[in-house]
């Protein structure tokens, strides 16, 4: 079945860059996605990118795809405390477009 | 952008009633809705999927005769938690699909509800 993992937890300095990794097994994903949840919140889409691309960038957001390797990154360019949120990927794929969630990653940014 | 609102965000009930949460979406219509869930400190949990006019499709372990979902609209989904106990306390997220869909057939999430149930 599907299975989508990121790292659990990620701190940067306020003004970094923050980058967030998740990696998924299903081969037949047709585009994923990027969510951030702020704390007691529902989920914010923050950016999508098709499973044909390499990259997608979006003012400070990059997205970086590595269909070989099932990996997807999320690039944040001068990271602030308001990014501080959980992030998650998610993959649609098969005919049924089921999403699949990855794990989750804590993003702490420290002023 | 295409909005999607919850109610209640937040219930609590009494072991052994049940609650109704409804899924709006407020500027477009969605023929497909899901329900998920979210426990502390974890991924979401994909509970069913609603198409407009039809039965839910119940994932795997999910009992469909403790939540019930109805669909009845395009711009309506309802989850009933019936005879709710303290484990099923938790986060509940409905999305709903643009029935137009675009080239990204994105979902649209709802704020959420949080249920605790004593």
């Amino acid at each position: 079945g599907e299975d989508v993992e990121q790292s659990l937890f990620l701190s940067v300095r306020e003004g970094d860059s923050s980058v967030i990794n998740c990696t998924y097994t299903d081969s037949s994903s047709t585009y994923l996605y990027w969510y951030k949840q702020e704390p007691g919140a529902g989920l914010q889409l923050l950016t999508y990118i098709f499973s044909n691309m390499d990259m997608k960038q979006d003012q400070r957001l990059t997205v970086l795809l590595n269909k070989k390797d099932k990996h997807l990154s999320l690039r944040i360019a001068d990271t602030q405390t308001g990014d501080s949120a959980i992030y998650f990927c998610a993959e649609v794929a098969g005919g049924y477009q089921k999403v699949t969630f990855g794990t989750g990653t804590k993003l702490q940014v420290i002023p | 952008g295409a909005v999607v609102s919850q109610h209640p965000s937040w219930v609590i009930c009494k072991s052994g009633t049940s609650v109704k949460i409804e899924c709006r979406s407020l500027d477009f219509q969605a023929t497909t809705m899901f329900w998920y869930r979210q426990f502390p400190k974890q991924s979401l949990m994909l509970m069913a999927t609603s198409n407009e006019g039809s039965k839910a499709t119940y994932e795997q372990g999910v009992e469909k005769d403790k939540f019930l979902i109805n669909h009845a609209s395009l711009t309506l989904s309802t989850l009933t938690v019936t005879s709710a106990h303290p484990e099923d306390s938790s986060f509940y997220i409905c999305s709903a699909r643009d029935r137009i869909g675009g080239a990204t057939d994105t979902q649209y999430f709802g704020p959420g509800t949080r249920l605790t149930v004593l």
